[in-house]
């Protein structure tokens, strides 16, 4: 079975910049996750999908970050525009479905730089 | 307000030592709690993970154990191997309701542990 995958792994930004990542979640898992994880610290949930809805968002920046869940399967994450707080690794996680005992799965995340 | 607190912040131990990873969380309702590994420049992958009404279980040299009265879980790592090195993350969600829907993950900053030969 593919695991999550996550483009680009790794990018650098000067701060005011934009800057998108992309997820493609295991095949059928309904459910979609962005984490943010700040170097030394556990993941922080920005948002959460369920299909192409959105379940969870009161994490997330919404006056620069920006998610979309295209059809349901792939998930893209915009950040417009970057600060240099915003440096940290950006995972994406998915799960069969959402409920709390089922297993999410991460991808292996992208390291994002601003300088 | 909920909290997951780890202990020790990191940990060194020589290669066939035994070690345990402490987890202490405030959150409530509680659902259930999770372990993870992970290695550097990898996202977290899944040890174990236990509901109220499990207070331990095994993955290979991996033992979890938890107190729900306490609200305390630990990792128990036995005869570690080099590729242990890693961080290791404690994970309880809050019971959103009885129907089993995925509630809020609070995540532990992770204790950082270095297996030396």
């Amino acid at each position: 079975e593919a695991g999550v995958a996550q483009s680009p792994r790794y990018k650098i930004i000067e701060k005011r910049q934009s800057v998108a990542f992309w997820c493609n979640p295991i095949s059928g898992h309904a459910t979609l996750y962005w984490y943010q994880q700040i170097l030394g610290q556990g993941p922080k949930l920005l948002i959460q999908f369920q299909n192409n809805g959105v379940v969870d968002d009161s994490q997330l920046p919404k006056d620069r970050f920006s998610a979309e869940r295209l059809k349901g399967v792939d998930s893209t994450l915009k950040i417009q525009p970057a600060k240099l707080e915003d440096s940290a690794v950006y995972l994406c996680a998915s799960s069969l479905v959402r409920i709390s005992t089922y297993e999410q799965y991460f991808g292996p995340g992208t390291r994002l730089t601003v300088t | 307000k909920n909290q997951v607190e780890q202990s020790p912040q990191s940990l060194i131990i020589l290669e066939g030592k035994n070690c345990t990873l402490q987890c202490n969380y405030t959150v409530s309702p509680f659902s259930n709690l999770r372990w993870y590994k992970q290695d550097t420049g990898r996202g977290p992958v899944s040890l174990t993970i236990m509901t109220f009404s499990e207070n331990t279980k095994s993955n290979g040299r991996y033992t979890a154990t938890l107190d729900a009265d306490t609200k305390q879980s630990s990792l128990h790592i036995t005869a570690s191997q080099l590729s242990d090195s890693a961080s290791y993350i404690c994970v309880v969600s809050e019971l959103r309701d009885y129907g089993g829907s995925q509630g809020n993950l609070i995540f532990g900053k992770g204790t950082k542990l270095s297996v030396k030969p």
